[in-house]
């Protein structure tokens, strides 16, 4: 596609449910990020993909949020049980050769 | 956790004047870019500059890079109302894959 897709723009979860963000970067971008974004604040670094391989998870805040990239394009952020403090925007990005970032426009969480 | 912080976080201005946003960051970098944030959208690229530059410019934009001090700076000339956004700076590491992480932002308001 022309630019980076994210999907849901918009979910509301209950406190408890499971939740998939999906991301679906441009086409021959081999690396892809995944950002928390709190209101007010800059996005934060959760994992970063080169191709399918996950070479960076460390700003995963805890083992129930998990994220994957099996055939090295479209990426799935899933969160289990998620909780108030999950309430956010989710940004991926994802670039062909290290420089500019191209963002999606978000899936902004709110856990009720 | 954020790499680079902005100063001021928070910057109004009349419009036709010029903005001055300034981003300070920890550790060695290759490149620093300059990001604008709309209201409830994703992130959209400025400007990059790389570590061995001091100065970029690119139409209104005029960034500046001082990697003694560990500091840079971007200057919007005559202002519009157009340019109300938050804009974050952000650095990749100089070493392993060149992870980009975000600083927390300047929030600019252009009065017109």
């Amino acid at each position: 596609g022309a630019g980076v897709s994210q999907s849901p723009r918009y979910k509301v979860a209950k406190r408890g449910q499971d939740v998939a963000l999906r991301c679906d970067p441009i086409s021959g971008h081999v690396s892809l990020f995944w950002y928390q974004q709190a209101l007010g604040q800059g996005p934060e670094f959760l994992t970063y993909f080169q191709n399918e391989a996950q070479l960076d998870k460390s700003g995963l805040p805890s083992d129930r949020f998990f994220a994957e990239r099996p055939e090295g394009s479209v990426s799935t952020l899933k969160i289990q049980r998620t909780q108030q403090e999950d309430s956010a925007v989710y940004l991926c990005a994802s670039w062909r050769i290290p420089g500019e970032l191209f963002f999606g426009e978000g899936s902004r969480l709110t856990v009720l | 956790s954020q790499q680079g912080e902005e100063d001021p976080q928070a910057l109004s201005i009349q419009e036709g004047e010029n903005a001055t946003m300034n981003c300070s960051y920890k550790t060695s970098i290759n490149n620093l870019q300059w990001y604008r944030q709309n209201s409830g959208r994703g992130l959209v690229h400025l400007i990059l500059i790389r570590s061995n530059e001091r100065e970029k410019h690119s139409g209104r934009l005029r960034v500046t890079l001082d990697t003694s001090k560990k500091s840079s700076s971007l200057l919007i000339t005559a202002s519009r109302a157009a340019d109300t956004a938050s804009y974050f700076c952000a650095t990749d590491d100089s070493g392993g894959y060149q992870k980009v992480t975000f600083g927390i932002g300047t929030k600019l308001q252009v009065i017109p």
